[in-house]
């Protein structure tokens, strides 16, 4: 069974840091990643998919990285503002999830203060 | 971009009521649509997949006669918590995905039963 697990929780950090979120899964056998975010209350908004084929996706100051036989991704946000305050959320598409199904992890509540 | 759009965006009813959440894609054909149920400070948990015009395949522990799923079109389903409880506050979240789409999420329903 898939599992996505996401480390810190939650991290505070002052703005203009430059910081890493990370992501692990279970099982290898991935059609793709996502990292969204979600603001308290709201939906989630797609910020990068990297194909299980892919290293690594890039969009502004926001750079994923994927190692699918380790089973782990990263997110890099590079000069943090405070509007990027959000918790934000992996989730991995299992091969075999015919319905484009996706397992999501427990997310990382990020905070920069200004 | 492509937009999904949820209704109502918060409900609060009297425990035993019955509550229709509303998912609409405003501008794709939406072949699949998902339904996630997301507790505080948790991740987002699948109920189920709907395609159009065929019945829902829900996922383990979820129950299908609690939470009626129905995508009779191709820019709308909806979910129907039935005699709702306390225990069924929770937030509501639906995403759809059309023929070359990526997944597209609603900004989710919190739904609050007294």
């Amino acid at each position: 069974k898939q599992e996505v697990t996401q480390i810190p929780a939650a991290l505070s950090v002052p703005e203009g840091e430059n910081l890493v979120l990370n992501c692990s899964f279970t099982d290898s056998a991935i059609y793709n990643l996502q990292w969204f975010r979600q603001d308290p209350g709201k939906g989630l908004t797609s910020l990068l998919l990297i194909q299980s084929s892919q290293r690594e996706q890039t969009s502004g100051r926001l750079n994923a990285s994927l190692d699918k036989s380790s089973g782990r991704s990263t997110l890099y946000i590079a000069a943090s503002q405070p509007g990027d305050s959000a918790t934000y959320l992996c989730a991995v598409r299992p091969v075999g999830s015919g319905t484009y199904k996706y397992i999501f992890g427990t997310g990382t509540r990020l905070k920069v203060l200004a | 971009g492509a937009v999904v759009s949820q209704h109502p965006s918060w409900v609060i009813c009297k425990s035993g009521t019955s509550v229709k959440i509303e998912c609409r894609s405003l501008d794709f054909q939406a072949t699949t649509m998902f339904w996630y149920r997301q507790f505080p400070k948790q991740s987002l948990m699948l109920m189920a997949t709907s395609n159009e015009g065929s019945k829902a395949t829900y996922e383990q522990g979820v129950e299908k006669d609690k939470f009626l799923i129905n995508h009779a079109s191709l820019t709308l389903s909806t979910l129907t918590v039935t005699s709702a409880h306390p225990e069924d506050s929770s937030f509501y979240i639906c995403s759809a995905r059309g023929n070359d789409q990526p997944q597209h999420f609603g900004d989710g329903t919190r739904l609050s039963i007294l």
